[in-house]
């Protein structure tokens, strides 16, 4: 099992859609981290959130940290094709305070 | 600099051959992580080396062998592979292992095909 759940699991949608993924997680979390990875890429990141109940916006993304540091989204407004890949949540927690990688969410965003 | 450089690319190896994978960064990074990822599948943690000392084995098999010569170099040393070790190899750096505030930077990978 994970640690941290991402969901939808993979997610395809047309250009200029709106869409939603979630990372949760039973644990707190000192901080999460979104990444995104193209197909033969490295992840690279996009964002740390660290303050609970944070909001943090780049461009068309929008990242949330839950008030009780459990849980986290990521908002894609009118997505594009270049949005298309592997979106990662990550950070430190759990009983251990080791770093996890959520489970993953596959878009892809269609033209 | 705020790259981490990863070395081949790609590589195809038997699995009686011997080979080596390459990871490099100048960003003053002293923490230093080998990771394995499967495909459509999140990272999975194989080492973990800190100030150049090896801190976390997650139990990878010893045909597996890590080194860090220095701050900047991190090697990943192959030995009588399996077909089912094939993955991409991922290099990651961090300013420490006890900050990940800054997040990871990861190198591009290796795609590993073992035949």
């Amino acid at each position: 099992t994970q640690l941290l759940e991402q969901s939808p699991q993979f997610l395809s949608i047309q250009e200029g859609e709106n869409l939603t993924v979630y990372c949760n997680s039973s644990s707190v979390f000192s901080s999460l981290q979104w990444y995104r990875q193209e197909p033969g890429e490295g992840p690279v990141l996009l964002v740390t959130v660290v303050t609970g109940g944070e909001v943090k916006k780049l461009k068309r993304l929008t990242f949330q940290f839950g008030d009780a540091r459990k849980d986290s989204s990521l908002h894609i407004t009118a997505a594009q094709p270049g949005d298309t890949g592997l979106y990662l949540c990550a950070g430190v927690g759990g009983n251990f305070n080791k770093f996890y990688f959520g489970s993953g969410t596959k878009l892809n965003v269609k033209p | 600099d705020t790259e981490v450089t990863q070395t081949p690319k790609h590589l195809v190896m038997g699995m009686t051959n011997k080979k080596s994978l390459k990871c490099e960064q100048h960003m003053g990074h002293r923490a230093m992580y080998w990771y394995k990822q499967k495909a459509k599948k999140p990272p999975e943690l194989m080492f973990v080396y800190s100030y150049e000392k090896l801190s976390i084995n997650e139990s990878v098999p010893s045909r597996f062998s890590p080194e860090c010569p220095n701050s900047s170099l991190l090697n990943l040393h192959l030995h009588a592979l399996q077909p089912e070790d094939s993955a991409l190899y991922l290099c990651a750096s961090a300013s420490t292992t006890g900050d990940l505030i800054g997040g990871y930077t990861f190198g591009s990978g290796t795609r590993l095909t073992v035949v």
